[in-house]
């Protein structure tokens, strides 16, 4: 898979307060998928975005692809302390099975 | 059903020791995973299969023997382990891919192994 960069690695927010992580990279992405892990879990799927300026939502969080296909973001509106982990975003390079994950974005909320 | 199961929850063997991990799921899924997680690391993949045939090792070591038994039946055998082996073991299933589109992962909740 091609290397994706996320950043930042570490965001401590207030409850209520905004929060965003971002996945870029340096070539063209086939398509992006959304995990989140809580601590002591498992990554669990939450999306993927496959065509370019694609937007999706689910509830309070907002998925972004880029129109060049080489870049995504996660905002989430009002934190809650059940957001609370680390989200990842993950490439798939064009494999059909191979998933390679940034580093993640460890996100607490202080309530 | 959407879960994957994993067995055991946590292990603790000696270097010296033969253990196996295993996973199952019974969502129909034709490709079945295994990664490896480290402390504040993403997952790591080490073997793909599809259809139960091995299509990705992604060079891990011989000490690590994967087998698909069966479309809902992962293991992993492990032997003579070395104490950096010690991580999380993911297993995870997807649909088989199909041509244009990709498949979300469902994870396993892994097993955490400590090689002593």
């Amino acid at each position: 898979g091609q290397q994706v960069m996320q950043i930042p690695q570490y965001q401590h927010v207030q409850e209520g307060e905004d929060f965003t992580t971002y996945c870029n990279s340096s070539t063209t992405l086939s398509n992006i998928q959304w995990y989140k892990q809580r601590p002591g879990g498992h990554p669990v799927f939450l999306i993927q975005l496959v065509k370019s300026g694609e937007v999706k939502k689910q509830k309070r969080l907002t998925f972004q692809f880029g129109e060049a296909k080489k870049n995504s973001s996660l905002h989430i509106t009002a934190t809650q302390t059940t957001d609370v982990g680390t989200y990842f975003c993950a490439d798939s390079g064009g494999s059909n099975y191979k998933l390679t994950f940034g580093k993640g974005t460890l996100l607490t909320v202080n309530p | 059903d959407t879960e994957v199961t994993q067995t055991p929850k946590h292990l603790v063997m000696g270097m010296t020791n033969k253990k196996s991990l295993k996973c199952e799921q019974h969502m129909g899924h034709r490709a079945m995973y295994w990664y490896k997680q480290k402390a504040k690391k993403p997952p790591e993949l080490m073997f793909v299969y599809s259809y139960e045939k091995l299509s990705i090792n992604e060079s891990v070591p011989s000490r690590f023997s994967p087998e698909c038994p069966n479309s809902s039946l992962l293991n992993l055998h492990l032997h003579a382990l070395q104490p950096e082996d010690s991580a999380l073991y993911l297993c995870a299933s997807s649909k088989a891919p199909t041509s244009g589109g990709y498949n979300e992962q469902f994870f396993g909740p892994g097993t955490r192994l400590t090689v002593l």
